[in-house]
């Protein structure tokens, strides 16, 4: 079974600037998956990025980067250069080696003020 | 290929009456998932079939729910006697192979019980 919690309901940063959003989980699984995906109002979620949990470098797409710490299980997302854009829910979400329990955390509302 | 697309995006219906969505897959992937979002929560797995066959139920999936994806195409997911807890989000969403590069998501389809 897989667990993901998100303890921040809301944030807010200012344009341009950078923001960190936390991310932890819990996992039985030797092998798995992490993501974040961002969920802008009213429209579909899309994947921002992935990190394999074997692999210990962190994943980077362009403005987002995360710190993985597979001891201590937690999962979180950077952005850099806020932008107006960034505004939405995002959600850390985990999955297991056979890719068919994509399991949520409750999101965090990320306000982007300019 | 427009990604995966589901409808209707918008359902009101009676309490006690019987609702089908559909959701439309990208073409060549073979894994679809069924997903349930309340206000203000993460998505939570109902179902997920790999081809036509349905692999897995989720416990929030009861005997009113049934979920059917005839020769591994497109999926239709209906709640019979629809209760007002019923009102959520259902989001659908398809990967190729495990899906642990992370899902495609549709926009959704917004189910109001009154």
């Amino acid at each position: 079974a897989q667990t993901v919690t998100q303890s921040q309901p809301e944030m807010s940063v200012q344009e341009a600037e950078t923001v960190t959003l936390s991310c932890t989980y819990d996992t039985s699984e030797s092998d798995y998956y992490l993501f974040w995906y961002k969920q802008p109002p009213s429209r579909q979620m899309i994947l921002v990025i992935r990190q394999e949990a074997y692999k210990q470098q962190n994943a980077t797409e362009n403005r987002f980067s995360v710190n993985f710490q597979k001891a201590a299980k937690s999962f979180s997302l950077k952005i850099s250069d806020s932008q107006l854009g960034d505004a939405a829910m995002y959600f850390c979400a985990s999955n297991n080696n056979a890719g068919n329990m994509l399991t949520f955390g409750g999101g965090t509302r990320l306000m982007v003020k300019p | 290929d427009t990604g995966v697309s589901q409808d209707p995006r918008h359902k009101i219906t009676k309490r006690g009456q019987n609702v089908t969505f559909r959701c439309d897959p990208i073409s060549e992937h073979n894994r679809l998932y069924w997903y349930r979002q309340t206000l203000g929560q993460g998505p939570e797995f109902l179902t997920y079939f790999q081809n036509e066959a349905q692999l897995e139920k989720s416990r929030l999936l009861s005997d009113r729910f049934s979920a059917e994806r005839p020769k591994g195409s497109f999926s239709t997911l209906e709640i019979q006697r629809t209760e007002q807890g019923d009102s959520a989000m259902y989001l659908c969403a398809s990967s190729l192979g495990t899906g642990v590069n992370g899902y495609t998501f549709g926009s959704g389809t917004r189910l109001t019980v009154v």
